[in-house]
């Protein structure tokens, strides 16, 4: 069936980084786009960018220009966010998600970001 | 593109029709999806265009609208409806509203 599986939990000192990935099985991997979303607890989820597999084009949400980098492994089927310069308001569920008629069709599971001294 | 809902918090019981409303801060066309989250889960697809069933749901949700403002409403609630719903709009990127608490009265 087509899922996509994210890596673990991360917990990161502030001013760290942090990288997320996402394998997505199931279905031709570079036929859709793959978006991230940022969702802090009890708040409403935040489109963060996508990232385009079969030419590795991005686009990314404004306010994580800089800080945000997306990536992808068409050879292993798996995309990349890489988040660095981590605030204590960065603590949050990051999704990756499947484009889909312009929406997203598909989510992963979620991997818990902890930023805590 | 600003995405408000209503209510936040819906208090209501099995049976029951519920309604939830979604505004958009400028014009958006039909580009607006709907969403079911619950504790510890990732958001599922309900309704996209507004008005479309993602294949799968059950036929109890229906959405409506265009422009600024639309509905998702679920005809008679079954006790796996009571979750957290969001509006999502693609016109212009992606937003979602605050979300409504579907709770059980």
């Amino acid at each position: 069936q087509v899922q996509l599986m994210q890596s673990g939990a991360e917990v990161q000192k502030p001013g760290a980084s942090v990288k997320v990935s996402c394998e997505a099985s199931g279905y031709i991997f570079t036929d859709h786009y793959i978006h991230w979303v940022r969702q802090a607890p009890g708040q409403r989820p935040e489109w963060l960018g996508w990232v385009k597999p079969n030419t590795g084009d991005t686009n990314y949400a404004q306010i994580f220009q800089g800080r945000v980098t997306m990536t992808r492994d068409t050879s292993i089927s798996t995309a990349y966010m890489a988040l660095s310069s981590l605030r204590s308001d960065d603590t949050a569920m990051f999704y990756c998600a499947r484009g889909n008629r312009d929406t997203f069709d598909i989510w992963g599971q979620g991997t818990m970001v902890t930023v805590s001294s | 593109i600003q995405m408000t809902q209503s209510p936040s918090t819906l208090s209501a019981s099995v049976g029951d029709r519920v309604t939830i409303t979604c505004r958009a801060s400028q014009s958006i066309s039909d580009w607006l999806a709907w969403f079911q989250q619950k504790p510890g889960k990732a958001p599922k697809l309900l309704i996209y265009k507004a008005s479309t069933l993602e294949s799968g749901v059950p036929s109890r949700f229906s959405g409506s609208g265009s422009g600024t403002e639309f509905t998702l409403t679920i005809s008679s609630l079954q006790p796996d409806d009571f979750a957290t719903y969001y509006c999502q709009q693609y016109n212009s990127y992606w937003t979602f509203g605050q979300g409504t608490k579907v709770e059980i009265k």
